[in-house]
């Protein structure tokens, strides 16, 4: 069946990196995609990684891709306060349909 | 772009009245979902369109809810007679399915700023 699984909750301290784990069930996908959500707004895309891809690198944020394993990383470099916020993993299915992981709430101490 | 633009931002009802929440997707956009969002479920997918007609509706909660798109530009997504347990924040998000090179598509969606419901 369609599930996507995070942990609910990282801590960390400012400055150290994050990383947030996800594992999805549809080796079919084809890309996969990390959200953000700040306090009282809706999801922002932060990146995404087409399935034959197994690393993609955008400024502090790192994606790591295990298409064996069905697993999908964040890495978050030299973590800031800002960075605070609930991330979502998601899986592309192969209607338009996104089915998303249940967040992971980061929480950055200084 | 004005991105995705959703109205009200808060509504507050009581029990038993008709709810109706609006969405304008990001112009020029094919697709347009409607979502649920809760600290007890997550993020729920009610429903989604493609060029206007409902494609999948599978995750209407029940008979209550109902949603359109009229248009390319507008939908709503209306909940009668509403309960308290209906209280949530509902998002909305349009998307484009593009074709890239290999035949895959992007499906990113981008989120308008969310109503958050209170029933009483």
């Amino acid at each position: 069946g369609e599930d996507v699984e995070q942990s609910l909750f990282l801590s960390v301290r400012e400055g150290d990196s994050s990383v947030i784990n996800c594992t999805y069930t549809d080796s079919s996908s084809t890309y996969l995609y990390w959200y953000k959500q700040e306090p009282g707004a809706g999801l922002q895309l932060l990146t995404y990684i087409f399935s034959n891809m197994d690393m993609k690198q955008d400024q502090r944020l790192t994606v790591l891709l295990n298409k064996k394993d069905k697993h999908l990383s964040l890495r978050i470099a030299d973590t800031q306060t800002g960075d605070s916020a609930i991330y979502f993993c998601a899986e592309s299915m192969s209607t338009d349909k996104l089915i998303f992981g249940t967040g992971t709430r980061l929480q950055v101490f200084p | 772009d004005a991105g995705v633009i959703q109205s009200p931002r808060h509504e507050v009802t009581e029990m038993g009245q008709e709810v109706t929440l609006r969405c304008k997707p990001i112009s020029g956009h094919n697709s347009l979902f409607w979502y649920r969002q809760t600290m007890m479920r997550g993020l729920e997918l009610l429903i989604y369109f493609n060029n206007n007609v409902p494609i999948d509706d599978s995750g209407m909660p029940e008979d209550r809810f109902s949603a359109k798109m009229p248009n390319a530009s507008f939908s709503t997504l209306k909940i009668q007679p509403s309960e308290p347990r209906d209280s949530a924040v509902y998002f909305c998000a349009s998307s484009l399915r593009v074709g890239v090179s290999g035949g895959a598509s992007t499906d990113t969606q981008y989120f308008g700023p969310g109503t958050r419901l209170t029933v009483l």
